[in-house]
Formats: C-alpha cells, sequence, structure tokens
C-alpha cells in the first residue's frame, strides 16, 4: 500500500519545454489534487479533481493543464514551462475528513 | 474567502523549553483547522485536525492546540521540545468534511522551528 505516489522526483527543464507530472494513488480515494510550494510560503492549489471525469481551478491554474486519466491518476502538464513554474509539486488526495500528500516533485526551470 | 496567517516566518528555542506555534485564520462559517509538519526534503504530515468538541485537541509527537472562536487562532504548542522537531510548520484551514469543497484547504507560509541543543 504506497499511498500517494509521485514520478519523476526531481527534474531541470528549460524555459519553454513542457512535461507531465505523474500522480497515483491506491487508497480509491474520489478527490485529488495539485498543490505548489515556493520557498517562505505555504501550499497553494493549482487544479483539483472531486471524481473521476472532473477537474476544476484552484487558486493558481494559469500555465498548467491537467488530467484525471482514471480514479488512480491525476497529471499535472506544464505546456510551455517558464522559470516562475520553478517550484515543488504536492499532489494529494481526500477522504473522510483527512488529506494525503505525497513525497513531491521538485522542478526547476531555467 | 478562507486565509490563514502565521505571524512568525522563524522561531528558535532550546531544547527541553517549551513551544508555542501561532496561527490566525480567517473563514466565514465553521472552520475545519489543520497543523501539518514538513522536514526538509520531505511531503506534510499531520500533526493534528479540528472541527468540533474540545477545543483543546491532541496529536501526533506530543503536540498540542488550542482553538480559540472568539480569537481566530488554533495555537499549536509542545511542553518540551526535542532536536528532532526541528522542521517547518504550516497551519491550514478548510470546509468541514460534509462540505462539497472538503480538501481545499489554504495554508499559512509556515513557521520554521529550530532547536538549540
Amino acid at each position: 500500500n504506497a499511498g500517494v505516489t509521485q514520478t519523476p522526483k526531481f527534474q531541470v527543464l528549460k524555459t519553454g519545454q513542457s512535461m507531465t507530472l505523474q500522480c497515483a494513488q491506491d487508497m480509491n480515494h474520489n478527490s485529488m489534487y495539485w498543490y505548489r510550494q515556493d520557498p517562505g510560503m505555504g501550499l497553494r492549489l493549482i487544479y483539483y479533481s472531486a471524481s473521476e471525469g472532473t477537474t476544476d481551478k484552484g487558486e493558481v491554474p494559469n500555465g498548467y493543464n491537467v488530467s484525471r486519466l482514471n480514479k488512480r491518476e491525476f497529471s499535472l502538464r506544464l505546456e510551455s514551462a517558464a522559470p516562475s513554474q520553478t517550484s515543488v509539486y504536492f499532489c494529494a488526495t481526500y477522504r473522510g475528513d483527512t488529506q494525503y500528500f505525497g513525497p513531491g516533485t521538485r522542478l526547476t526551470v531555467l | 474567502a478562507q486565509s490563514v496567517t502565521q505571524p512568525d516566518i522563524h522561531i528558535t528555542v532550546s531544547e527541553g523549553a517549551s513551544l508555542e506555534l501561532r496561527c490566525n485564520y480567517s473563514y466565514g462559517a465553521t472552520p475545519y483547522l489543520f497543523w501539518y509538519v514538513q522536514s526538509p526534503g520531505q511531503g506534510l504530515q499531520l500533526l493534528l485536525k479540528y472541527f468540533s468538541g474540545d477545543t483543546l485537541v491532541q496529536g501526533i509527537k506530543g503536540f498540542e492546540a488550542e482553538f480559540k472562536r472568539s480569537q481566530s487562532s488554533f495555537n499549536l504548542r509542545k511542553p518540551s521540545v526535542h532536536w528532532s522537531d526541528a522542521a517547518e510548520y504550516f497551519c491550514a484551514v478548510g470546509p468541514p468534511p460534509y462540505n462539497t469543497n472538503a480538501g481545499k484547504s489554504t495554508f499559512g507560509d509556515g513557521t520554521t522551528l529550530t532547536v538549540k541543543p
């Protein structure tokens, strides 16, 4: 039972490159989230998915797209990476009254 | 709109001393409050949470927090700090579990705790 897993753990991109951050969960939770964490700041919600087939914008969605491929997987795509997207990205699920976080992906955009 | 303020960016305490980390929130209805801890390079670990009931909540690792509605505060405390408590601590507020937006938490900017030997 791995909980919430994220790949890759680290990534370096050049400005303008694209990439997809992967998130998977084995807890059968309906709700999934993508957050970013910048130095000196808390987590900010990028996108979330209340259930399979639905997605919605959070606080900072610009420059990102998401796909809820199935109940297990929720991916975050950067179409044209910018230095302002350098951050640590966390995926999370939610069930009952508790949020479960993945270990994070550290992304650097040069 | 919901928001969280953690007034202290950095706190230093001596090992064995008591600790209090401050958290003030803004939320239009009954809030659901959390404290998380994050060690360097790690994800977030839930310390404790509060929605209703006794306003003094016990969590893991010997932490507790007190909800004060009149002050819109949810301060985290520990009677005696250990060196392993050095980390970053985040307070968060969100809709209650029965709300359709449950899980959409807003986080404070965090307080970094340094423990002196």
